[in-house]
């Protein structure tokens, strides 16, 4: 298994651009979630799902769109990046909700310039 | 709002004495709380998980104690080693939202 895998691992993009960080699980998950982690500050979660069809706001989902077409993918979609949106952006998932173990992804550090 | 605090300042100890964390939270009544590991450049990893009815929760050389009344829990990490260096990260959740600290790092020197 290769638990949740994200890429890119690094991003550069000037301010709005668009892009999209790719989030994948191969563990059956149900719940897959996005966070954002800012120095100094706690992960802040952007949006997550409960399964496939499914998805909801967190604390921080202004500018960032998200879909689950399938149970393994949860795709974060960038529509036009801000400076403000520099951070590293962790995937996570598990079985069935945040009760639970999380799975984290290794990050992608994303640079908006 | 919920405000989730954990030690501010990073904390050092020597091989083998007792670490002990702090996360304390306001403004909130979380379902249960979780304790992550971080390691520079990697994502958490999950350590253990303690529920709103139950006060104390042990794995290994780690324990956790949640008190809903101070709104507080502590974590233990007990006979301290160099390679338990990392950020521990507390996280309180209700329904399907988890919220984290900011973290405190652990620096065990042998």
């Amino acid at each position: 298994n290769a638990g949740v895998t994200q890429t890119p691992k690094f991003q550069v993009l000037k301010t709005g651009q668009s892009m999209t960080l790719q989030c994948a699980q191969d563990m059956n998950h149900e719940y897959m979630s996005w966070y954002r982690q800012d120095p100094g500050m706690g992960l802040r979660l952007i949006h997550y799902s409960v399964g496939a069809g499914i998805t909801d706001q967190g604390e921080v989902p202004n500018g960032y769109n998200v879909s689950r077409s399938t149970t393994e993918d949860f795709p974060l979609r960038l529509l036009s990046a801000a400076p403000s949106q520099t951070s590293v952006y962790f995937c996570a998932s598990s079985y069935r909700g945040a009760d639970e173990k999380l799975f984290f992804g290794s990050g992608t550090q994303l640079s908006v310039l | 709002s919920q405000k989730i605090e954990q030690n501010s300042e990073a904390l050092n100890i020597q091989e083998g004495k007792t670490a002990t964390l702090t996360c304390n939270y306001t403004n909130y009544s979380p379902a249960y709380l979780q304790w992550y590991r971080q390691d520079p450049g990697r994502g958490p990893v999950f350590l253990l998980l303690i529920r709103e009815n139950e006060k104390e929760k042990r794995k290994e050389r780690l324990k956790v104690t949640f008190d809903t009344t101070l709104k507080q829990s502590l974590f233990h990490i007990t006979a301290s080693q160099p390679a338990d260096s990392a950020t521990y990260l507390c996280a309180l959740g209700s329904d399907y939202k988890l919220s984290f600290g900011a973290g405190t790092t652990v620096t065990v020197r042998a």
